[in-house]
């Protein structure tokens, strides 16, 4: 099946310490996305990729960055975390102005 | 940039009832409007969407309608059921060369 996926899928981790958060995807598309969910918020796009060579700052980028390694690869790096950071985290995926599909969530912790 | 708002944030309806969930967006060149389910512990999933050259789509129990004139657009469940429960998120883009903007959600509760 072709599926988005995100690795890991729970994480716990101290202030100040770099981690990153990995996604795949087998469905072939172009467009790839971050998103952050916190209750009450909806969800937020940290960045955004529309093809390997593209990279762009979403409306809440402060304190990530991220890494398009290939077509099927999208990874989100914090830095040094932070607790306000703690949230669950989406990975999307779409072709040309079409449906997003979503990965599973990582949810992290930071503490 | 778009703006999108969501009414109301929690919505508790008996089962067979119907249930109206009301956006707004700012952007008039915004095109594409698609709602999203997200079951608890699960990931957001597309249950329907319109562009804006209909004013109403259907799907068995579901509906959404929409105004480009007052910028506002609707989802609408009828006969609700309790697997009708669940956050729904709408969203609006510029289809293809904007991102989509989310709403902050409406939780569903469906009591048998």
């Amino acid at each position: 099946d072709a599926d988005v996926t995100q690795t890991p899928r729970n994480r716990i981790t101290k202030t100040g310490k770099r981690i990153m958060l990995e996604c795949s995807q087998t469905k072939g598309h172009d467009r790839m996305y971050w998103y952050r969910q916190d209750p009450g918020l909806g969800l937020q796009l940290i960045y955004y990729s529309f093809d390997v060579k593209d990279i762009n700052k979403g409306e809440i980028s402060d304190g990530y960055s991220v890494s398009r390694q290939a077509q099927a690869k999208f990874s989100l790096s914090l830095e040094s975390a932070i607790p306000n950071q703690t949230a669950l985290y989406f990975c999307a995926t779409s072709d040309f102005g079409g449906e997003q599909f979503f990965g599973p969530g990582t949810r992290l912790t930071v503490l | 940039g778009e703006n999108v708002e969501q009414h109301p944030s929690t919505l508790s309806v008996q089962e067979g009832d119907s249930a109206v969930i009301k956006c707004t967006y700012s952007d008039s060149a915004s095109n594409y409007f698609p709602w999203y389910k997200q079951e608890l512990g699960k990931r957001p999933q597309l249950i329907i969407d319109i562009r804006s050259n209909v004013g109403e789509k259907k799907d068995q129990r579901i509906a959404v309608t929409l105004n480009k004139t007052a910028k506002h657009f609707s989802l609408h469940i009828t006969e609700t059921q309790p697997e009708d429960s669940a956050v729904y998120f709408c969203a609006a883009s510029m289809a293809g060369y904007s991102t989509l903007t989310f709403g902050k959600g409406t939780m569903l509760l469906v009591s048998p």
